[in-house]
């Protein structure tokens, strides 16, 4: 069974552009959680997400951040005009419809550098 | 605010020896969990313990839980050089599996 997978892995960016992060769940997990990780950190939520549905996005930025999670195809998370605040490491979970406390899969992020 | 706070705490240990680390929170919780993270790599799920559990204990790791005092504590015993990584607890404070982090405890292992 593959995990929670993540691209890409390292992602480089100037100061402008855009980044896109992509999530591809637990095959059987049809709820998202997005989290940033800034150096020296523990884990912020951002936005929870179910197929088509953002359940809860208030730990998101609230300009230049969105998230989707469509019918078909992996997560998104979009930062457009990206600073160099951006720079973090951001790791989705995923779990399943009846998940309970603890049965989250993380993957294994995506760093993100902004020149 | 932010649940699942632990002081931010780096420990160096011999192989062989116990690591203890801990954690408090806010406001009251359901279950609290600890997570473990190799470096440059995603986190994983250690061990849970629900809100009417004082201690739990899972292979080498052993949680502990005071209410009372909104904290936890994470010991593992026997430590071997694989445990080098970072531990973090959360909270699921928003509910919903939706954690708080805290800042995590460093804990190399020497050989």
């Amino acid at each position: 069974n593959a995990g929670v997978m993540q691209n890409p892995r390292h992602l480089v960016r100037r100061r402008g552009q855009e980044a896109r992060l992509r999530c591809s769940p637990m095959k059987g997990h049809s709820h998202v959680y997005w989290y940033r990780q800034l150096p020296e950190e523990g884990l912020k939520f951002m936005v929870y997400l179910q197929k088509e549905n953002i359940i809860d996005e208030s730990g998101m930025p609230k300009e230049r951040f969105s998230a989707e999670f469509p019918k078909e195809g992996p997560s998104i998370l979009r930062i457009q005009q990206v600073v160099r605040g951006d720079s973090a490491a951001y790791f989705c979970a995923s779990s399943p419809p009846s998940g309970g406390p603890g049965a989250q899969h993380f993957g294994d992020g995506t760093r993100l550098s902004i020149l | 605010s932010q649940q699942g706070e632990e002081d931010p705490q780096a420990l160096s240990i011999q192989e062989g020896e116990n690591a203890t680390m801990n954690c408090s929170y806010k406001t009251s919780i359901n279950n609290l969990q600890w997570y473990r993270q190799n470096s440059g790599r995603g986190l994983v799920h250690l061990i849970l313990i629900r809100s009417n559990e004082r201690e739990k204990h899972s292979g080498r790791l052993r949680v502990t839980l005071d209410t009372s005092k909104k904290s936890s504590s994470l010991l593992i015993t026997a430590s071997r050089a694989a445990d080098t990584a970072s531990y973090f607890c959360a909270t699921d404070y928003y509910g919903n599996n939706r954690l708080a982090f805290g800042k995590g405890n460093q804990v190399v292992v020497i050989p």
